[in-house]
């Protein structure tokens, strides 16, 4: 596609369910980030991957936060046992990490996640 | 990667330049200052990005400072489609993007 596609749009779940965000990153972009965005509030960095390499998981709030890379391509972020506080935004982002010493990141339009 | 202080908000009135300022005191000179913007309900996107020469593309002007410590982002003739979140992030190209802080809530006005 054209740009990075986050699924779905807007998520409703109830309290300790537990819900998947997808993020189709460009293609051919090696790196893919997630972020939070609360309301009100700056992006808080959650995860990041690149290429083969191990991800920086340094962000993530808790051990029901989980994310995978599947082919180097689409990601999952899980979120188990869903929290009142998780509600918020979810970004997606990707670059191309094309070592031109500068990088650029290409964001999804988020999925809006409200946990009643 | 360097901490940025951006103002929390600040208003122009449509068709004036809108100069949106950020301090990276603590930039390191393989840093990279990038600015980011932030229209109401969708993801970031990149507007410029300067290691110390100013820079310019058909959406802003950035003005770094000689010692690198501050720049500005300069919107020359501003809309009121340019009221948004403004963010300032300093980054070396080993390190990559954590956390976007609250940047700067421009309002342009009629």
């Amino acid at each position: 596609g054209a740009g990075v596609s986050q699924s779905p749009s807007n998520k409703v779940t109830e309290k300790g369910k537990d819900v998947e965000l997808r993020c189709d990153p460009i293609s051919g972009h090696t790196a893919l980030y997630w972020y939070r965005q609360s309301l009100g509030q700056g992006l808080e960095f959650l995860i990041y991957f690149q290429g083969n390499s191990a991800p920086d998981k340094s962000g993530l709030p808790s051990d029901r936060f989980s994310a995978e890379r599947t082919g180097g391509s689409v990601s999952t972020l899980t979120i188990q046992r869903t929290q009142q506080e998780d509600s918020a935004v979810y970004l997606c982002a990707s670059s191309s990490r094309a070592g031109q010493g500068y990088e650029k990141l290409f964001f999804g339009s988020g999925t809006q996640l409200s946990v009643l | 990667d360097a901490k940025t202080t951006q103002p929390p908000s600040m208003d122009c009135a449509e068709g004036r330049a809108a100069n949106l300022p950020c301090n990276h005191s603590t930039i390191s000179g393989n840093e990279y200052v990038y600015w980011y913007r932030q229209i109401h309900s969708q993801g970031p996107q990149y507007i410029i990005h300067g290691l110390k020469n100013n820079e310019t593309n058909e959406m802003a002007s950035l003005i770094i400072t000689e010692d690198r410590k501050s720049s500005t982002l300069i919107l020359p003739h501003a809309t009121l489609r340019d009221t948004a979140v403004y963010y300032c992030i300093a980054l070396s190209n080993s390190g990559y993007a954590l956390n976007f802080g609250k940047g700067t809530s421009l309002l342009v006005t009629p």
